[in-house]
């Protein structure tokens, strides 16, 4: 499985944008690269995934390197509830899915 | 639509003991994935079924085991119990037609003593 590398920690303000990067340099052609997230005391909660375009949904962008060795899920505007450790996957299709550490987001009032 | 149940909540078992855990997943879909989550190791993932057969397994040891059933319910068994189980155990689903969308259950938390 393609390996991520992802920040331990960011710290955003409230409704400021936040960019989350992953670099996941040994991807290849057949990936999906995929972010979830995880509330406190929930499991995690799929957030987008893309494969070589840019992606939009009601939560979040992702924006995918050109090279696709890295991306950045794009959240627009921070809210209190958007405080969770955002983990960035990247696997084949029909492959399981491998959390890393992921990056624990905290979001300042 | 109803999400991912998981039952029970919460378990207290002794070393030794084994316990299983249930899920129900969201209606329609038949992929059904096991996580364990510890502080020091993460999330990491136990096995997946499809139309009752195991897909994939992670790297666990055979006290590990599982299984779907027709109606695509799961449960996960774990025998012998040792204090390093202790974990909270999530279940996510997955439909057909997105099978990189899992959905995930609030998690049955583990506690042997």
């Amino acid at each position: 499985d393609a390996k991520t590398t992802q920040p331990n920690s960011m710290e955003s303000n409230e409704e400021e944008p936040v960019h989350l990067p992953c670099n996941h340099s040994t991807i290849s052609g057949t990936d999906y690269i995929h972010w979830y997230r995880q509330l406190p005391s929930q499991g995690p909660e799929y957030v987008i995934h893309g494969l070589t375009s840019n992606v939009n949904n009601r939560m979040a962008s992702l924006a995918i390197a050109e090279d696709r060795k890295s991306s950045t899920l794009i959240l627009h505007r921070a809210t209190l509830r958007d405080a969770a450790v955002y983990y960035c996957i990247v696997y084949p299709h029909n492959n399981d899915m491998r959390f890393g550490a992921g990056t624990r987001l905290t979001v300042k009032p | 639509k109803a999400g991912v149940t998981q039952t029970p909540r919460y378990l207290i078992k002794t070393r030794g003991q084994q316990v299983t855990l249930s899920c129900s997943p969201i209606s329609g879909h038949r992929s059904v994935s096991w996580y364990q989550q510890t502080p020091g190791q993460g999330l990491q993932f136990l096995f997946e079924y499809f139309s009752e057969t195991q897909r994939n397994k992670g790297n666990f040891p055979g006290r590990f085991s599982g299984r779907q059933f027709s109606n695509s319910r799961s449960e996960m068994n774990v025998s012998t119990l040792e204090l390093g189980d202790s974990a909270l155990y999530l279940c996510a689903s997955s439909p057909e037609r997105a099978p990189r969308m899992a959905f995930f259950g609030q998690g049955t938390r583990l506690t042997v003593v």
